[in-house]
């Protein structure tokens, strides 16, 4: 079955950790974006990415750096400089234009301890 | 202003009531519409598209006014498995905008 796979399910990173979230869809979608939700909150974006090797910064994106090596994988490294990472992060993936909406992937629960 | 406003809800409603959620949005631009639905501590699921002419799945009707910059979702009947939040999203050339939820409670 086709479909977007986040891992890991929850993560927790100690002060000044870079941690890596993964992100890879075998929807064969061009466009992948990440987003954070905080409690009570809605989506904010991160990051996105049209095609390989190029993205764009979204809303939120100081403290957080990307890759776009292949169509299929969109890794977000939450750096040491996010202030305050703890949050739920949510990777998506649509087709071009996004008429047909997004797929998102089950998320990654960051918990900084 | 924020680019989609939703009801800010909590509705908590008995089981077999109807409810409706409203939802506006800023960027006359925007192209397609969702609802999404997102369950406690899960990701969001879509639930239904928007479409001007409005739209029904089942016990669910979405309806777009674009003169209004509105849309609006409506559950009849409705169950104990429909409690989750639900999610106003408009799109504009695939830069997705997403409403901050409204929070449905069905109690028996």
């Amino acid at each position: 079955d086709g479909g977007i796979t986040q891992s890991p399910k929850y993560l927790f990173r100690k002060e000044g950790q870079n941690v890596t979230l993964s992100c890879e869809q075998n929807l064969n979608h061009d466009a992948m974006y990440w987003y954070r939700q905080d409690p009570g909150q809605g989506l904010r974006l991160i990051y996105y990415s049209q095609i390989v090797n190029d993205f764009q910064k979204g809303d939120i994106a100081e403290g957080y750096s990307v890759s776009r090596e292949k169509k299929e994988s969109f890794p977000l490294t939450v750096t040491s400089a996010q202030k305050n990472p703890t949050a739920f992060y949510l990777c998506a993936s649509s087709m071009s234009d996004g008429n047909y909406g997004y797929t998102f992937g089950s998320g990654t629960r960051l918990t900084v301890v | 202003r924020k680019e989609v406003e939703q009801d800010p809800g909590p509705f908590n409603v008995p089981e077999g009531a109807t409810v409706a959620f409203n939802c506006t949005y800023s960027n006359s631009a925007s192209q397609s519409f969702f609802w999404y639905r997102q369950d406690c501590r899960k990701e969001p699921k879509l639930l239904m598209s928007v479409y001007s002419s409005g739209n029904e799945d089942g016990r669910f009707t979405a309806q777009l006014n674009r003169a209004s910059q509105y849309i609006s979702l409506l559950i009849r009947d409705s169950k104990l498995s429909d409690s989750a939040t639900y999610l106003c999203v408009v799109n504009n050339n695939n830069d997705m905008r997403f409403g901050a939820g409204t929070r449905l409670t069905v109690k028996p």
